[in-house]
């Protein structure tokens, strides 16, 4: 059974960072691509960032460029986000998926709350 | 701003049958598979049609998806209070892109 578990979220102020971290397990963690996708409150959902299987090649959504970054460690079957700068409007749920082609995620997390407010 | 477009809200009757569009361009529906996803009160989105029309293991055939040209189409019949959800249509378009979402109400 697939297993998506986040970690990470909190209440961070405006300019400030945080490190976002989700657990896999039941699939072979290096080979599929790996997203974030997040979800403002009472707002759709977004993607906002991609990594490759191997961790080699890395996406991101115009809104986070330069301010996020994915990373992953197959070792630890463990998918990263580190956001940095945070700004207001990224008060989100931020959601691990998994990957199953280009136009869809076969998996999500349970999401993690990110607040960012003074 | 999406270049997906649902209707915001959709409604019907239990046992009824609902429909809600997704409409795109050339450069994403016109030239990438469709996916659909539901999302209940509080949940975590849940992949109910990859490939245009393809149904995961577990998902009801009351669940149905459709493309043609730039737009496609998800159908529901047979209408569960349970169905109750916000819908989500997603492409690719140079990356992966929702549509800004259909709140089902069963009436």
């Amino acid at each position: 059974e697939v297993q998506l578990l986040e970690s990470g979220g909190g209440l961070v102020q405006p300019g400030g960072s945080l490190r976002l971290s989700c657990t896999a397990s039941g699939f072979t963690f290096s080979s599929p691509v790996m997203s974030w996708v997040r979800q403002a409150p009472g707002k759709g959902l977004e993607w906002v960032s991609a990594i490759s299987g191997s961790g080699v090649s890395t996406f991101y959504a115009d809104s986070v460029k330069g301010r996020f970054t994915i990373s992953k460690d197959n070792s630890k079957n463990t998918l990263y986000l580190q956001m940095n700068t945070l700004r207001a409007e990224d008060t989100a749920v931020y959601y691990c998926a998994k990957n199953a082609g280009l136009s869809t995620i076969d998996y999500w997390g349970q999401g993690t709350l990110v607040t960012v407010s003074s | 701003q999406s270049v997906l477009t649902q209707p915001p809200s959709v409604s019907a009757a239990p046992g009824q049958k609902v429909t809600i569009s997704c409409s795109g361009s050339s450069s994403n529906i016109g030239n990438n598979y469709v996916s659909w996803y539901q999302q209940l009160p509080g949940t975590a989105p849940k992949l109910l049609i990859y490939e245009n029309n393809k149904r995961p293991s577990g998902i009801p055939d009351r669940f149905s998806g459709s493309k043609s040209g730039t737009s496609a189409t998800l159908g529901i019949t047979g209408l569960q209070t349970g169905d109750e959800a916000d819908y989500y249509c997603a492409t690719f378009d140079s990356s992966l892109w929702f549509g800004g979402g259909t709140k089902l109400t069963v009436l």
